[in-house]
């Protein structure tokens, strides 16, 4: 069973376009994240909801708009598309409470906005 | 802003070799922790070592932090082909650990 399970993989899309990519946890977790890495491999955090509210929002521009539902769901969604939204988006989840923050990540959905 | 910084940015090595990675970052931390990438995969969770901690150990793995240098390494001993991944730090970021911060990570090579 996948813990943390993104969709789609991939994505290939026109500029100016819209899009979404969903998230879901199945390990009972409090918080979840996106992180988005480049093509340098920098791995950057974008948001952080903790039991559906929103607690870090890393500068990122107003084209991008998380959604969380519920505890086990964060999705992201992607308004107007630039050639510089191409990269690689990670949902990550930790439990609730933990002093350390150890963080469990999907797979990755390479988006690529031509 | 990034946090961490891993450096070398790449490293090849034979097999049986062992493989040293470093870590700096900038802020005050709880703790800092060590994570593996495949290729094309997510960020597997190695390691975590608390800043109470000096230096800590998982079978070929050993950590190594000093926070008066705001600095951590990563030793992998008698590498293996199977270990060729990247290999990121992450800190809490001023102590936050619900935001946990990496740098652009060490491509590792281990050829056979």
């Amino acid at each position: 069973d996948t813990a943390v399970s993104q969709t789609p993989k991939y994505l290939v899309t026109q500029m100016g376009n819209d899009k979404s990519i969903k998230c879901e946890q199945n390990l009972g977790h409090d918080t979840m994240y996106w992180y988005k890495q480049d093509s340098k491999k920098f791995l950057k955090i974008m948001f952080s909801y903790n039991n559906k509210e929103l607690i870090i929002n890393e500068t990122v521009p107003n084209r991008f708009s998380p959604k969380s539902p519920d505890k086990a769901h964060l999705n992201l969604h992607i308004n107007s598309l630039e050639l510089g939204d191409s990269a690689v988006y990670f949902c990550a989840s930790t439990p609730a409470g933990t002093r350390t923050g150890e963080l469990f990540f999907g797979e990755g959905s390479r988006l690529t906005v031509l | 802003s990034q946090q961490g910084e891993e450096d070398p940015q790449a490293l090849s090595i034979q097999e049986g070799e062992n493989a040293t990675m470093n870590c700096s970052y900038k802020t005050s931390i709880n703790n800092l922790q060590w994570y593996r990438q495949n290729s094309g995969r997510g960020l597997v969770h190695l390691i975590l070592i608390r800043s109470n901690e000096r230096e800590k150990h998982s079978g070929r793995l050993r950590v190594t932090l000093d926070t008066s240098k705001k600095s951590s390494s990563l030793l992998i001993t008698a590498s293996r082909a199977a270990d060729t991944a990247s290999y990121f730090c992450a800190t809490d970021f001023k102590g936050n650990n619900n935001d946990m911060r990496f740098g652009a990570g060490t491509r590792l090579t281990v050829k056979p």
